[in-house]
């Protein structure tokens, strides 16, 4: 079974400062990980996934992760961030073998303040 | 990718009765997902729906609260019982997609408020 933690139910940070929102996972067998936004009264999104070779993927708008396997890691990344970036943020994990379901972590609110 | 319609969008229902959802997806998948999201939370996953057997209920969540239909590989309906104030939530259909399956696609959700 896996499980996801975002360490983090809240981030404020001012316009065009850089961002980090934490992502930590468990699991017994390899995994494929996932970023979803959803927008205030939106459905969720897609943001970046990884799910072999290169640890750092990313998303056309700017955001960045980086898979790290030793500590289990997926954290999310903006070096500089946008007002219209202010959403929820959901880490993800689905095992690369059985049943093909995602597990969502609690999710972190980004809030952008000008 | 996938496409996913999701009926009704939102819907105001009274304690005691129930409400279908369905989902329909623009392509045949294997397997069909129901979340739910309740207030200022996060996604939780109901079941797992394949076509052809019976669902597979995660911890917490039962068929005769949530029966759920896969007639074929491109829709499937969740049923929401005797509703009670708690059952207002969002519900979101899901499928698995993409390169080699890894990717959940979702519908846009059934906004659901029990009074």
């Amino acid at each position: 079974a896996q499980s996801v933690t975002q360490l983090d139910s809240q981030v404020p940070v001012f316009e065009e400062a850089p961002v980090e929102l934490r992502c930590n996972y468990s699991s017994s067998v390899s995994v494929y990980l996932f970023w979803y936004v959803q927008y205030p009264n939106q459905g969720l999104q897609l943001l970046l996934k990884y799910l072999s070779g290169s640890t750092l993927v990313k998303s056309i708008n700017g955001f960045e992760a980086e898979f790290n396997k030793s500590q289990t890691s997926f954290h999310l990344r903006k070096p500089s961030v946008h007002i219209s970036d202010t959403a929820e943020y959901f880490c993800a994990v689905r095992g690369n073998t059985g049943g093909f379901k995602t597990i969502f972590g609690a999710g972190t609110r980004l809030f952008v303040k000008a | 990718s996938a496409v996913i319609s999701q009926k009704p969008s939102r819907d105001i229902c009274q304690r005691g009765t129930s409400l279908t959802i369905q989902c329909q997806v623009d392509s045949q998948v294997t397997m069909m997902f129901w979340y739910r999201q309740q207030p200022g939370q996060s996604l939780t996953l109901i079941a797992t729906a394949n076509q052809g057997s019976e669902a597979t209920y995660e911890s917490g969540f039962v068929i005769d609260k949530f029966p759920i239909s896969r007639p074929n590989l491109t829709f499937s309906t969740l049923t929401v019982s005797n509703m009670s104030p708690e059952d207002s939530s969002i519900y979101l259909c899901s499928v698995s997609a993409g390169q080699a399956n890894t990717e959940a696609f979702f519908g846009q959700g059934t906004r659901l408020t029990v009074v």
